[in-house]
């Protein structure tokens, strides 16, 4: 069982557009995330959200929300999306909040064109 | 803000070789330390971690190694296999952050036959 699954796996869309991106996980961690990976393989987060406490990277343009319908599911929606916002997106879990290690998973790659 | 980083972008060792990735990291107040491993195509996966009021952590076939002096961070991977081929990152948290782990730039290590 894939403990921390993400959908779509690819998701390929026109400049403007507003997109989502699910993400589930079944391992009941408190805390789960949002990370970007660029084309240089660099990962920075965008969002962690626990227990109803959401954690926002100031560098993250709020074109980006995290939405959590529950514990386990942190979703990503993105409004009127741009160029520079082609990437990789993972979702992630932990435990808690701090020390202890993140889940992540398999990623969605974003392409605007 | 504060960074961690690798110093080598690309490491090539031999199969059956013992590899050594390093890690730089500047923030004095990260206490919490963890090596993640990327294949392609797939999200970061845990290898090891270490706190702080440690120095060495073994695990199967790698070793995390700390010094707090002069903040570095190392893995070794022993006997390497065509397996180890991946992208690894190191990272970081601060006690009580609760903005989940800073990562550095990563090291692809290629395993040649």
């Amino acid at each position: 069982d894939t403990a921390v699954s993400q959908t779509p796996k690819y998701l390929v869309t026109q400049m403007g557009n507003d997109k989502s991106i699910k993400c589930e996980q079944n391992l009941g961690h408190d805390t789960m995330y949002w990370y970007k990976q660029d084309s240089k393989k660099f990962l920075k987060i965008m969002f962690s959200y626990n227990n109803k406490e959401l954690i926002i990277n100031e560098t993250v343009p709020n074109r980006f929300s995290p939405k959590s319908p529950d514990k386990a599911h942190l979703n990503l929606h993105i409004n009127s999306l741009e160029l520079g916002d082609s990437a990789v997106y993972f979702c992630a879990s932990s435990r808690d909040s701090y020390n202890s290690p993140l889940h992540f998973g398999n990623g969605t790659r974003l392409t605007v064109t | 803000g504060e960074s961690v980083g690798l110093h080598l972008p690309t490491l090539s060792v031999q199969e059956g070789d013992n590899s050594i990735i390093n890690c730089a990291y500047s923030n004095s107040a990260s206490d919490y330390f963890i090596w993640y491993k990327q294949e392609s195509g797939k999200g970061p996966q845990f290898i090891i971690d270490i706190r702080s009021n440690m120095d060495k952590r073994q695990g199967q076939r790698v070793t995390v190694l700390l010094n707090k002096t002069v903040k570095h961070l190392s893995l070794q991977i022993a006997a390497t296999q065509p397996g180890d081929s991946a992208v690894y990152f190191c990272a970081e948290n601060e006690m009580g952050g609760a903005d989940g782990l800073t990562f550095g730039k990563g090291t692809h290590l290629i395993i040649q036959p």
